[in-house]
């Protein structure tokens, strides 16, 4: 068990619809990171949020948009899905320093019909 | 660019030693990891390298980087059917925030 939670597990919804995905990080870790993987993209950086604040951004499509609250769970929200959209979502937490490790959570595995 | 490669599968027997290749572009990869991920799960930190570190041992797993030929492997001793796994190869790069590029992963298949 890494320290990280992510709800829901499973997800099934219809296209064009809008879900959210939750994510909360290991105690004590400022540092929260979503990536996607897929069967033909594998495992692709979304974004990065640090201490409520957005850090990086890697391949995330407009239609997403995450969030860090101040007791630093992480939400991401995905809008207006497609087929394409269906993918494993991962969550990783790490701590204060760029260089401390990342550790994931379980995933939400989400399914667009 | 941004690249990591390794090969999408690996078979070996229960006992036998494991090798799995992983090669990067970037020569300002600052750390390089190495995680496993099981059947419906997440993935598992197994190991990590610094990149001025040459070798790394850990119980049954060692990892040998070579920085000039931009090549990370994860050698896993005396291996079990239970490391049958996707290995997933990542790096960090130097000025990053700390995202991590993955390989596509190698599918290790160990039989008894």
């Amino acid at each position: 068990d890494s320290g990280v939670t992510q709800t829901p597990k499973h997800l099934i919804t219809a296209t064009g619809q809008r879900v959210t995905l939750r994510c909360s990080p290991r105690s004590g870790d400022l540092s929260v990171y979503w990536y996607q993987q897929s069967l033909d993209q594998g495992l692709q950086f979304l974004i990065q949020y640090y201490n409520g604040e957005e850090r990086a951004k890697g391949n995330i499509l407009e239609r997403f948009s995450a969030q860090q609250f101040p007791d630093l769970h992480s939400e991401l929200n995905l809008s207006s899905l497609e087929l394409g959209d269906s993918a494993l979502y991962f969550c990783a937490s790490s701590g204060r320093a760029t260089t401390d490790t990342q550790y994931f959570g379980p995933g939400t595995r989400l399914t667009v019909l | 660019g941004e690249d990591v490669e390794q090969s999408l599968f690996l078979s070996v027997r229960e006992g036998d030693s494991s090798v799995i290749n992983c090669t990067y572009t970037d020569s300002s990869s600052t750390y390089l990891y190495w995680y496993k991920q099981e059947p419906g799960a997440g993935l598992q930190l197994l190991t990590y390298i610094f990149s001025n570190m040459d070798m790394k041992q850990d119980q049954r797993l060692t990892v040998l980087l070579n920085k000039k030929d931009k090549h990370l492997s994860l050698r896993i001793a005396d291996t079990q059917t239970g490391d049958s796994a996707i290995y997933f190869c990542a790096e960090r790069l130097e000025g990053s925030q700390g995202n991590l590029i993955f390989g596509k992963g190698t599918k290790l298949s160990v039989k008894p």
